[in-house]
């Protein structure tokens, strides 16, 4: 199995500039996290889906971050605009579901804002 | 809500030490508790895991957690420390009715050759 796959794995963007970050969840797996990681912050869970369904947004830091899930082996995870703060490193993790399996995280996308 | 804990926010050792990292967590019902370590650049990986039964778990690499419900605790552990386990380690908990993973602020280990 490739494992979870992100892209792009490096993105750099002027402020002001629309960002979209895409994860295919490893084959079989139903559900599908959002996270977002900095020094000041840690790891933070933005979002997660379950069949495809967002089931907790509330991680989601403002109205310019959106994330969608159109079908089982694709997600988006778009900000627009982007600023200088949303600078981090994004991951995707997924999971078999409510079964009590480990997740599997993604590469990662470092995103940088100037 | 559930809240995970980890006690050290940067641990310094020289190889050959010996490991714990604390990790507490709070919530009152069945819980799933993980391992992760995240190598410098890297994504994370899951260490070890418990899920039911014997309450020490061995991962991969030497390391071992020891699972004890009535400190709502999961200790990481290995006895002997290499230059290759610095990394970041995170504690995480899966209640077994919800979907969410709560992961700690995470423990920066440095590990001196």
């Amino acid at each position: 199995d490739a494992g979870v796959i992100q892209s792009p794995r490096h993105e750099v963007t002027e402020m002001g500039q629309e960002v979209t970050l895409r994860c295919k969840p490893i084959s079989g797996h139903n559900s599908l996290f959002w996270y977002r990681q900095t020094m000041m912050r840690g790891l933070e869970l933005l979002i997660y889906f379950n069949n495809n369904v967002p089931i907790d947004d509330s991680g989601m830091p403002e109205d310019r971050f959106s994330a969608k899930m159109p079908n089982a082996s694709f997600s988006t995870l778009k900000i627009q605009p982007s600023e200088p703060r949303d600078s981090a490193v994004y991951f995707c993790a997924s999971n078999k579901g409510l079964a009590p399996y480990e997740q599997y995280f993604g590469p990662g996308t470092r995103l940088t804002v100037t | 809500a559930q809240s995970v804990s980890q006690h050290n926010h940067h641990v310094i050792l020289s190889e050959a030490a010996s490991l714990e990292l604390g990790c507490n967590y709070s919530y009152g019902g069945t819980v799933n508790l993980f391992w992760y370590v995240q190598y410098p650049g890297q994504h994370l990986q899951l260490l070890l895991k418990y899920f039911s039964g014997d309450p020490l778990v061995k991962g991969i690499k030497g390391f071992e957690a020891e699972f004890i419900k009535s400190k709502f605790s999961f200790n990481l552990r290995k006895p002997s420390v290499q230059w290759s386990d610095t990394a970041e380690y995170f504690c995480a908990v899966k209640n077994n009715y919800g979907q969410n993973f709560v992961f700690g602020p995470g423990t920066r280990l440095s590990v001196l050759p």
